[in-house]
């Protein structure tokens, strides 16, 4: 099972930026995002969808629909510049995307 | 608060082995499955194992099946990695991570926290 995140996504400073995850079927599956900024281990940011663990702004965000889910970040700021994973579980094995570098400009 | 700290890494020679080790504190350990992922340098993540939180199950990629074993002690809150027949590709930081509780599927839920991670270099 593969999933299928863009290399890059840029984004204005406090515009919102979307992060995708393609899979098949995905909307089945339940889909977890992670936070990696360089030289620091990942950070959750989302799961199931579309929880937010304490300590994770408001302005994150998921949804997953189809063969697609998606990572919102809204008013985009300097901080959240990072790598960002998506992450599932197929036949009791994890996969995660190939992950997106946001850049905010 | 959760703490996971990693250690063992290092400069190792093809068809070495290595062992990984993972403290665990601040959680009670015994009732969490627990997960290893390693990054290659540059990039993205990999996953190569998970264990149950009594040990008795254990999931791999097939890509390690054979090579990497993947084990615990919860009398010393410690994950451990084993690693046979080192191979250059296997370069990379090793991080653990904490899953699913003990309550839930093992081999389901998310990475909820990480540790800063162990480097693995593999050459000769």
């Amino acid at each position: 099972y593969e999933l299928t995140q863009p290399l890059s996504v840029s984004v204005a400073l406090g515009q919102t930026a979307r992060i995708t995850c393609g899979g098949i079927n995905i909307e089945s599956k339940n889909v977890y995002w992670y936070r990696q900024k360089p030289g620091q281990a990942p950070v959750l940011v989302i799961y199931r969808e579309s929880n937010r663990p304490s300590g994770i702004p408001e302005r994150f965000s998921g949804s997953n629909w189809g063969n697609s889910a998606t990572l919102t970040i809204s008013r985009a700021q300097a901080g959240d510049e990072a790598d960002y994973y998506c992450q599932v579980w197929h036949s009791s094995t994890v996969v995660f995307g190939g992950g997106t570098k946001l850049t905010v400009l | 608060q959760v703490q996971l700290v990693a250690s063992g890494g290092g400069v190792v020679q093809p068809g070495r082995s290595l062992r990984l080790s993972c403290a665990a504190s601040g959680f009670t350990f015994s009732t969490y499955a627990m997960h290893w992922v390693r990054q290659a340098p540059g990039k993205g993540l990999d996953w190569m194992a998970v264990i149950s939180y009594d040990g008795r199950n254990y999931y791999y990629p097939d890509s390690v099946k054979g090579r990497f074993t993947i084990s615990r002690d919860n009398s010393k809150n410690t994950l451990y990695l084993q690693i046979n027949s080192l191979r250059v590709e296997d370069t990379a930081v090793y991080y653990c991570a904490r899953g699913a509780p003990s309550s839930d599927y093992f081999a389901s839920a998310h990475l909820d926290f990480w540790g800063q991670g162990t480097l693995v270099a593999v050459s000769s």
